[in-house]
């Protein structure tokens, strides 16, 4: 069965980065897009870009141009966003999700915690 | 972007219809093509696929949710409402980059 894992939660200072993790299980990783989706508290959802696999093409929300950065490993069939000079808007959790124009699996989420 | 308006809240009561409407600032079809995808997202949870591409029910998902529309207007229903169903919906467009979303309408009991 199709699974998405994600790593844990993390507790970040302001402008700092941090690399966040999915590990996709249970289908042909590099056959279908890998999309991330961001949701503040309370909030609703937010599309930030997806990565190809199969050849690493990309793209993004202009809104997360220079935020966000996807890269993924066919090896170990692992998606990555990187989240850099971080902020309290940041604060919020990032879902994986796999699909091409819809998302027909997600991961269960990581909570990044923007805070000095 | 394409802005999708939802309306914030719903209240039902349980074996009744529900009907949550979706509202695109402009089309999200391309031919008969209707690039429009419904989530359902529980407390703490991860969203579900429910519906894609308007009207097509997502694998696994109870015959009583259905969707429908096309171009600018689109509608979930649920039908009977049961006490599960009580969640956050949200719709999707996949028409124009970015993918957008709705602010969500949140389904709750009279």
């Amino acid at each position: 069965q199709v699974q998405l894992q994600q790593s844990g939660a993390e507790l970040v200072k302001p402008g700092s980065s941090v690399k966040i993790s999915c590990k996709a299980s249970g289908y042909t990783f590099t056959s279908y897009d890998m999309h991330w989706i961001k949701q503040q508290p309370g909030n609703g959802l937010e599309w930030i870009g997806w990565i190809y696999p199969g050849n690493g093409n990309t793209k993004y929300n202009q809104k997360f141009n220079g935020k966000a950065t996807l890269t993924a490993d066919k090896s170990s069939s692992t998606a990555y966003m990187q989240l850099s000079s971080l902020t309290s808007e940041d604060s919020a959790v990032y879902f994986c999700a796999r699909g091409a124009a819809h998302f027909d699996y997600w991961g269960q989420g990581v909570m990044v915690t923007v805070s000095s | 972007d394409i802005v999708l308006t939802q309306s914030p809240v719903l209240a039902v009561s349980l074996g009744q219809r529900a009907t949550i409407s979706c509202r695109a600032s402009q089309s999200v079809s391309i031919s008969s093509i209707n690039l429009m995808h419904w989530y359902q997202q529980k407390p703490g949870q991860q969203p579900k696929l429910l519906i894609y591409r308007a009207s097509n029910l997502a694998s696994g998902i109870p015959a009583r949710f259905s969707g429908s529309g096309s171009g600018t207007d689109f509608t979930l229903t649920i039908d009977p409402v049961q006490a599960d169903d009580i969640a956050a919906y949200y719709c999707q467009q996949s028409r124009e980059s970015p993918n957008t979303f709705g602010a969500g309408t949140k389904l709750e009991l009279k």
